[in-house]
């Protein structure tokens, strides 16, 4: 079964640096797609961007950017700038090429600092 | 509006009563889901239905059932609730694309006292 883990519970950053947030998971299959979700206090769940596994090159969304190393499942956030409010809860998700669900890791509560 | 709606916002019930939770949907998609969040475990899948006629269990649904009225309706039951039922309930959609993600309504806040 695929999991998905994420192993900062809780990370603070000083408004605009750079913060980096943690994603391993585990799978068989070869094709796969992985998501970051943002959750305000507002408990809206909000993509922040999405990793194809076939596609090598990295995505990036204007101040969010992943480190896909396929080879070694891990799929990490860097936020650059960090500003007040990309305070939340983030989430890592797996969805597998051969079924329709979308799988969540337990999430890192990011807190940025003023 | 949104485009995919929850109702209630908030609820508080009592030990053993019956509830729903309803979510429906604008976006035109066949999937729908119903999943619970609880601190330090994520989201978790409770039902999923691919379409009117397909119900599935996901991996937590043992005291709970779901409705899919129509392609737009997907409801959530508790039939007896209990305490460790008290979460914070999402639905979600999707229109089956491999990569398109889940889009999810506002969530539902149960308190099961």
């Amino acid at each position: 079964a695929q999991t998905v883990t994420q192993s900062q519970p809780e990370m603070s950053v000083q408004e605009a640096e750079t913060v980096t947030l943690s994603c391993t998971y585990d799978t068989s299959e070869n094709n796969y797609y992985l998501f970051w979700y943002k959750q305000p206090p507002s408990r809206q769940m909000i993509l922040v961007i999405r990793q194809e596994a076939y596609k090598q090159q990295n995505a990036t969304e204007n101040r969010f950017s992943v480190n896909f190393q396929k080879a070694a499942k891990s799929f990490s956030l860097k936020i650059s700038d960090s500003q007040l409010g990309d305070t939340a809860m983030y989430f890592c998700a797996f969805k597998g090429a051969s079924y329709d669900k979308v799988i969540f890791g337990p999430g890192t509560s990011l807190s940025v600092i003023p | 509006d949104a485009d995919v709606t929850q109702t209630p916002r908030n609820r508080i019930t009592k030990t053993g009563k019956r509830i729903m939770l309803e979510c429906s949907q604008t976006k035109g998609h066949d999937r729908m889901y119903w999943y619970r969040q609880d601190p330090g475990l994520g989201l978790r899948l409770i039902y999923y239905s691919f379409d009117v006629k397909d119900i599935n269990k996901g991996e937590i649904s043992d005291g709970y059932s779901v409705s899919r009225q129509a392609q737009a309706k997907f409801s959530l039951s508790l039939e007896s609730a209990i305490p460790n039922q008290t979460a914070l309930y999402f639905c979600a959609t999707s229109d089956g694309g491999r990569s398109t993600e889940a889009f999810f309504g506002q969530g539902t806040r149960l308190t099961v006292v």
